[in-house]
This record gives C-alpha cells, sequence and structure tokens, in this order.
C-alpha cells in the first residue's frame, strides 16, 4: 500500500509561471515532511521540508504548504525555471506500526516528473 | 566531505548470478538506509539501520534479499539469486536522524 501518493506522474509548465506538485499521505502518524529534487543519474537531493505544526514555508522560490486535515501537502515554484525540470519526490516522516510494533519511517512518494520549458 | 558512495554505479548480471551492492555512507551518520527505485512504486525503502543494528526490514521484497551493517562505514545489499524483476536502481542513503536523508548516487542493476 502507497502511504505517500503523487498522483500526477508528469507536469509540463512555461518558464516564470508557478509549478505547483501534490502529494497526499494515508497515515496520520506522518509528523515531518520533505520535497526532494531528482536529476537523471543522480541521487535525489533535500529541497525543503515542513514540521506539521505548520502550515507553510518558505524558501526563496520554493514554498511547501501542509493541510494536515486533508492530508496533503504541496509544493509550489514561482517563477518555475527550465533548471527546475527534474523529478521531484514528496517524503513523509513518522512513527508507524509495523510487526506488532512501532518504527519510525522515511517515506517516499512515486515522484512527479516536471518540465519547464523555455 | 565526499556524501554517500555506492559501488558499482552500474551492475548487469545473468539472472540466478549474487549481486552485492555496496554503500559507504557520511562519517557521523547514525542512520542509513537502502532504497529502491521503480516506476510502478518510486523509491522505496527496503530497510534502514540505526547505530549498524537494522530497525526496520518490512521493505525487504523476498527472503533473496539481505543486508548486512558490519560497521559504522560500510553496508552491503546482497541478491541472491538475483531475478529480471529486480531490475532497478538501488540507492543508499544515510542521515543523522530521520528527519531526512543524504543519498548517494545510486546503483543501476540490470538482471537479464
Amino acid at each position: 500500500d502507497q502511504q505517500v501518493k503523487q498522483n500526477s506522474p508528469s507536469l509540463s509548465v512555461q518558464e516564470g509561471r508557478i509549478s505547483i506538485l501534490n502529494c497526499d499521505y494515508t497515515n496520520s502518524m506522518f509528523d515531518y515532511f520533505l520535497w526532494y529534487k531528482k536529476y537523471p543519474a543522480e541521487g535525489p537531493t533535500f529541497l525543503i521540508s515542513i514540521s506539521s505544526i505548520k502550515d507553510k514555508n518558505e524558501d526563496g522560490r520554493f514554498t511547501v504548504f501542509l493541510n494536515k486535515s486533508a492530508k496533503h501537502l504541496s509544493l509550489h515554484i514561482v517563477p518555475s525555471q527550465p533548471g527546475d525540470s527534474a523529478v521531484y519526490f514528496c517524503a513523509a516522516s513518522g512513527r508507524l506500526k509495523n510487526y506488532g510494533g512501532a518504527t519510525n519511517k522515511l517515506i517516499f512518494g512515486t515522484g512527479t516528473l516536471l518540465a519547464v520549458q523555455p | 566531505d565526499a556524501g554517500v558512495i555506492q559501488s558499482p554505479r552500474h551492475e548487469v548480471t545473468e539472472m540466478g548470478q549474487e549481486v552485492t551492492l555496496r554503500c559507504k555512507p557520511i562519517s557521523g551518520h547514525d542512520y542509513l538506509f537502502w532504497y529502491r527505485q521503480t516506476m510502478m512504486r518510486g523509491l522505496e525503502l527496503l530497510i534502514y539501520f540505526n547505530n549498524n543494528v537494522p530497525i526496520d526490514d518490512s521493505g525487504m521484497p523476498e527472503d533473496r534479499f539481505s543486508a548486512k551493517m558490519p560497521n559504522a562505514s560500510f553496508s552491503t545489499l546482497k541478491i541472491q539469486p538475483s531475478e529480471p524483476r529486480d531490475s532497478a536502481v538501488y540507492f543508499c542513503a544515510s542521515s543523522p536522524t530521520l528527519r531526512g536523508a543524504f543519498f548517494g548516487q545510486g546503483t543501476r542493476l540490470t538482471v537479464v
């Protein structure tokens, strides 16, 4: 079962416009959320994060919004640039049940390929 | 800081052969993760260690998969015997906490 879901496999945006990437999660035990960016043939790199006690975190052109009641977060990139073209992974961290106990986990989504057109 | 180092970068092997992927985490990081990237499941957590001890291996797909961390600077992920459906990119990552991870460049495994 996919506990972190990115329902859009791809997104195409014009340079200068806003890119909005979405992520949904199913487990209310997640309390920390992250976005990673991945270029081809490289490992994912950390972009921005947000704690469940906040609903917004901003870092330059990147803003992450968290809606806990909807179990939904989004990443806004504005203005979008061609260099932003990459796969974006949403991730969630929390203490999850496992084998009758519980362990802390960092779970990733399936990724969204963002293409920013010049 | 060299970051997380994985080897080999690419591995092509025949079905039924044993495959060993290697990882050197960032010094001082207490957590080490093994992830597998596929189109269908994205980045799938296979197993993670804390202070060299396996904490959660519920993501390991089958008994053909095993992982070890004999010391704080080295970990292996072994597949024996390998099958074509194991073809994927395998990432090792490390972190000082569970609030994120620093990834290596990955090993692209192709089983023919």
